[in-house]
């Protein structure tokens, strides 16, 4: 079982959707939770940092549920510029863990 | 204030050479991890250096080795070139290397093996 899974996706949605992404957690020993964002060939860049009482970012809402080691992502009123690769990331003691990534498309 | 630099920006090597790979990590971080990342999938933890000293190790073979400088920049080396080395290597600093915070990512160094 990989340490963090996430549907690859893509996920097309029109400009101005609503648009939701998941990913599980293998080790409850993870101690940080993080969403990155990678455009194509680009280098990731970090979104924001996900707790367990939920966060919000303007359009963006990240939640933790350590029970359930489930991540969420919640996009708000999509943009063009919201079109890339959104991964979920774990972190230990020394390294962050991967998730594959989910792709997000929005069209206009 | 300049981000996390990495060089060369791409690089072509044949099988069986060797690589070597740097970077300079955000002014003020003093720790610096290197990923692997393959088409297709997250990036992959090699290592992370704190202070100079090794903190991590990621599921790699014994061909992948790296080091950090007094000035906090890192070197990654990889030995005996393979095709499946073939992937964007990716520097990230961060202040500490004690429980890992935000880390911020270089542009990276494109590795291709023919």
């Amino acid at each position: 079982r990989k340490e963090v899974e996430q549907d690859p996706g893509p996920f097309n949605v029109p400009e101005g959707a609503t648009v939701a992404f998941n990913c599980t957690y293998s080790n409850s020993a993870s101690q940080s939770f993080f969403w990155y964002r990678q455009d194509c060939r680009k280098e990731p860049k970090l979104l924001m940092s996900v707790y367990s009482s939920g966060n919000e970012d303007g359009r963006f809402t990240a939640q933790l549920n350590r029970a359930s080691q489930y991540i969420s992502l919640l996009i708000r009123d999509s943009k063009l510029s919201d079109s890339a690769t959104y991964l979920c990331v774990t972190s230990g003691y020394s390294t962050l863990t991967f998730g594959k990534g989910t792709m997000l498309l929005v069209s206009p | 204030d300049a981000g996390v630099t990495q060089s060369p920006t791409h690089l072509i090597k044949t099988r069986g050479q060797q690589v070597t790979l740097r970077c300079s990590p955000i002014s003020g971080h003093k720790s610096v991890s290197w990923y692997q990342q393959v088409l297709g999938q997250g990036p992959q933890f090699i290592f992370q250096y704190y202070e100079k000293e090794e903190r991590g190790r990621g599921n790699f073979p014994d061909r992948f080795s790296a080091r950090q400088f007094p000035n906090y920049s890192s070197e990654l080396n990889v030995n005996a070139l393979l095709l499946g080395d073939s992937a964007l290597y990716l520097c990230a600093s961060s202040l500490s290397g004690q429980g890992v915070g935000e880390q911020y990512f270089g542009p990276g160094t494109r590795l291709t093996v023919t």
